[in-house]
């Protein structure tokens, strides 16, 4: 099992332009979730998704965008990219409710000048 | 997380104990984890206590929880340089900040 993986590993954007983050998970689970990480602030939640087909916004919603098309993928959109999301986002997903263990995947290093 | 605190900072000496601890606000929590990160790695679960338990030991580790006061800690023995890292305490899947652990040699 590759567990959860994420492509690519680093990016570099201009504001403005626009990329799409996968995420996928062989291990069957249900939810799925995207988080940023910056430096001091831990682990914000951005978007999240109960099952194939749903989505739903965590804490730090805006400027992004996410879809589950197929329950081994959850994609995350930056539609015009700005310098305040340079961040790492990691991807994550858990069998049942959001409360149990969750599986992260290595990370994406994104960078916006 | 606003609701979850903890130290940013802790450095120890290789073979002292370590202790990092995390104060939440949610009395309700059920989980509480504690995940490692390496640097340039993602989260990886270390441990987790139940929150009807007051303490758990896993090898070197042990997790103490005290759901009065919503205080839990992670105790490392015999702290090794492989354990420098970012620890982040998580009840119920919400993060803290994460202590950044050094362990001088």
């Amino acid at each position: 099992n590759a567990g959860v993986t994420q492509t690519p590993k680093f990016r570099v954007l201009k504001t403005g332009q626009s990329m799409t983050l996968l995420c996928a998970q062989d291990m069957n689970h249900e939810y799925m979730y995207w988080y940023r990480q910056d430096p001091g602030m831990g682990l914000r939640l951005i978007h999240y998704s109960v099952g194939e087909g749903t989505t739903a916004k965590g804490e730090v919603p805006d400027g992004y965008n996410v879809s589950r098309l197929k329950k081994q993928n959850f994609l995350l959109g930056l539609e015009s990219a700005a310098p305040s999301q340079t961040s790492v986002y990691f991807c994550a997903s858990s069998y049942e409710s959001s409360s149990y263990e969750q599986y992260f995947g290595p990370g994406t290093r994104l960078t916006v000048t | 997380g606003e609701d979850v605190e903890q130290s940013l900072f802790l450095s120890v000496r290789e073979g002292d104990s370590s202790v990092i601890n995390c104060t939440y606000t949610d009395s309700s929590s059920t989980y509480l984890y504690w995940y490692k990160q390496e640097p340039g790695a993602g989260l990886q679960l270390l441990t987790y206590i139940f929150s009807n338990m007051d303490m758990k030991q896993d090898q070197r580790l042990t997790v103490l929880l005290n759901k009065k006061d919503k205080h839990l800690s992670l105790r490392i023995a015999d702290t090794q340089t492989g354990d420098s890292a970012i620890y982040f305490c998580a009840p119920d899947m919400r993060f803290g900040a994460g202590t950044r652990l050094t362990v001088k040699p």
